[in-house]
């Protein structure tokens, strides 16, 4: 089955320590994208990358790094410098650029801090 | 800036209907959206709305869209337990390709 996917859907970092939040899409789509979502706070945008060997930063991308070898893959590293990483983490594609391209989102990542 | 505002909660009673109302700022969004969260879960698209539309109509759900006053409302019509979810209006921003632009969620609770 065709779709966007997650793992793990729950994660524990102790602090000072990296940690890598996977998503790999089948669905042949060339945008990708990140999001942190808090309570309360909806959801904000924190890199995209619309093909591949390239990424933009978001809203919030301090304390975060991704990269995009591949088509499928959009992992994104949550680095000791981000200052508050516990949230609820999602991933989303779409078919690319345009104006109405659906977004698919996975089933999203929690990180806790420990 | 972009900006997209909305009511944190609503309540109503199984077979009622529900509006969630949503304000944004970036007034060259062509396309809104409406995503569904479930507890613990990914967005689910609902429905989406061109902004040369004023409504748009998909079963139970309405979408009116007030481009003067960038004003999008979702009306749910005889509300199901199983609505019970967050609710989230989206803008497009061309700047970054299809990212959306979300607020943050209208929490709805349907009572029996």
């Amino acid at each position: 089955d065709g779709g966007i996917t997650q793992s793990p859907k729950y994660l524990f970092r102790k602090e000072g320590q990296n940690v890598t939040l996977s998503c790999e899409q089948n669905l042949n789509h060339d945008a990708m994208y990140w999001y942190r979502q808090d309570p309360g706070q909806g959801l904000r945008l924190i890199y995209y990358s619309q093909i591949v060997n390239d990424f933009q930063k978001g809203d919030i991308a301090e304390g975060y790094s991704v990269s995009r070898e591949k088509k499928e893959s959009f992992p994104l590293t949550v680095t000791s410098a981000q200052k508050n990483p516990t949230a609820f983490y999602l991933c989303a594609s779409s078919i690319g650029t345009g104006q109405n391209t659906e977004a698919f989102f996975g089933q999203g990542t929690r990180l806790t801090v420990v | 800036g972009e900006d997209v505002e909305q009511s944190l909660f609503l309540s109503v009673r199984e077979g009622d209907s529900s509006v969630i109302n949503c304000t944004y700022t970036d007034s060259s969004s062509t396309y809104l959206y409406w995503y569904k969260q479930e507890p613990g879960a990914g967005l689910q698209l609902l429905t989406y709305i061109f902004s040369n539309m004023d409504m748009k109509q998909d079963q139970r759900l309405t979408v009116l869209l007030n481009k003067k006053d960038k004003h999008l409302s979702l009306r749910i019509a005889d509300t199901q337990t199983g609505d019970s979810a967050i609710y989230f209006c989206a803008e497009s921003i061309m700047q970054a390709g299809t990212a959306l632009i979300f607020g943050k969620g209208t929490t709805l609770s349907v009572s029996s």
